[in-house]
């Protein structure tokens, strides 16, 4: 595709539910970030893959949130047992090396 | 204190002003980056510089490395500009990631 794209674009859970969120770079990016962005904030850092490799996962708040990006390409985003605190907007973003990033439009995902 | 500050964090202008939005840093940095921030969430990229000055139509970017700081200046502004801008960092120790500002919602209007 022409940019980033992410799945879906809202998402409503129960508290305790699992949810997966998925991210399709742009084809050919090696660099793959997830973010999340809570209401009125500014974005924060998750992790980031370096083709399959997860370099970072420092941003990750706890152990619920797993991500992976097996072949290199699309990458999910996985949050096990949600909380209310997790509701925010999951971005995604991809680069080529470390130019420029281009951003999906995020998931939204409320936690009840 | 945050990594990057904003200011200021909100903006309301009128069609046709000059409008400038700061950003100062804490951190070395290899890039810094300003960014566009619809209702809805998606966020397009408006310019990554590292030094000097950046224009593209309206819109300038500049920088001083050595006082931290960037500033954002739209041209005779347009309600179509209302947004949120946010400044972002690359830091010089990251392994590309960005750190945010908390962004300048911007409104103009008519």
């Amino acid at each position: 595709g022409a940019g980033v794209s992410q799945s879906p674009r809202y998402k409503v859970a129960k508290r305790g539910q699992d949810v997966a969120l998925r991210c399709d770079p742009i084809s050919g990016h090696v660099s793959l970030f997830w973010y999340q962005q809570a209401l009125g904030q500014g974005p924060e850092f998750l992790t980031y893959f370096q083709n399959e490799a997860q370099l970072d996962k420092s941003g990750l708040p706890s152990d619920r949130f797993f991500a992976e990006r097996p072949e290199g390409s699309v990458s999910t985003l996985k949050i096990q047992r949600t909380q209310q605190e997790d509701s925010a907007v999951y971005l995604c973003a991809s680069s080529f090396g470390r130019g420029e990033q281009f951003f999906g439009p995020g998931t939204r995902l409320t936690v009840l | 204190k945050n990594e990057v500050e904003q200011s200021p964090q909100n903006l309301t202008a009128q069609e046709g002003e000059f409008i400038t939005i700061n950003c100062s840093y804490s951190v070395g940095i290899s890039a810094l980056h300003w960014l566009q921030q619809h209702p809805g969430g998606g966020i397009v990229s408006l310019f990554m510089l590292s030094s000097g000055k950046k224009k593209h139509g309206r819109l300038i970017a500049t920088i001083n490395i050595q006082e931290k700081h960037s500033s954002l200046h739209i041209t005779a502004s347009h309600p179509r500009d209302s947004a949120v801008y946010i400044c972002a960092v690359r830091s010089g120790r990251s392994q590309g990631n960005l750190i945010f500002g908390k962004g300048t919602k911007l409104s103009v209007k008519p």
